[in-house]
């Protein structure tokens, strides 16, 4: 079981707005603004999309925003198109002995 | 362009030693964390563990600890992912990834392009 929840999949038709949401607790999520999410295509490595809650690193569409709302992270993809169709991913930082954990990563399926 | 380029994919029998590399090509390897991250067939990603390669300071995830050592040479930019006793349960793909600062709360802006390994008799 993954330390963080997040919902197997999610699913939107071009054009449309989607939210993915990470659920952890307050010795994660809750308690750092260290959020953040990854994509991840078929047989491809993961991509960083978004860090520390809301940033977006250089070259990632502005079509992608993240925020947080206690122990529960969420990303929102804009205007969806087919590229986004793909794994997300989030992470953040913990107090545990193990600095980073995963969620259990959520399929979106672009209709 | 800074990269991380991992080695090859590997066939082990269950029971064999097995060693991965990751090699950064940017500069100042010694300043960032390096992460290790699995995902077997089908599956999520699972945090192994990491390392600073300056002052070599690793942590494990509680479900990898002692299962993998992780390790690191400053002097060639590489870090290494390594096992004595190959599982057929280790069949898995291998991403190392590289933090964005020297903190280890930061996100990982950098990754390898996986190796896979495949442990069967």
């Amino acid at each position: 079981q993954s330390a963080l929840t997040q919902p197997a999949s999610v699913s939107g038709s071009p054009g449309q707005s989607i939210t993915i949401s990470c659920t952890g607790t307050s010795s994660d999520v809750g308690g750092y603004n260290y959020v953040s999410w990854y994509q991840q295509h078929p047989g491809k490595a993961p991509k960083l999309m978004i860090y520390e809650v809301s940033n977006r690193p250089s070259g990632v569409s502005s079509r992608f925003s993240g925020s947080k709302s206690g122990n529960t992270a969420s990303l929102t993809i804009s205007w969806l198109q087919a590229e986004d169709e793909a794994d997300y991913y989030c992470s953040s930082y913990t107090s545990s002995s193990t600095p980073v954990v995963f969620g259990g990563g959520t399929k979106l399926t672009v209709l | 362009e800074v990269q991380l380029v991992q080695s090859g994919a590997e066939v082990k029998k269950p029971g064999e030693s097995l060693k991965i590399a990751c090699k950064d090509s940017g500069y100042s390897f010694s300043n960032y964390w390096i992460a290790w991250v699995r995902q077997m067939p089908g599956k999520g990603l699972e945090w192994l563990g990491i390392i600073y390669p300056g002052d070599s300071d690793t942590r494990y995830s509680p479900s990898f600890q002692g299962q993998v050592t992780i390790s690191a040479d400053k002097s060639i930019n590489t870090a290494y992912l390594q096992w004595s006793s190959l599982k057929a349960s280790d069949t898995a793909m291998y991403y190392c990834a590289k933090s964005k600062s020297s903190w280890v709360n930061d996100a990982f802006d950098i990754w390898g392009q996986g190796t896979m390994v495949t442990v069967s008799s």
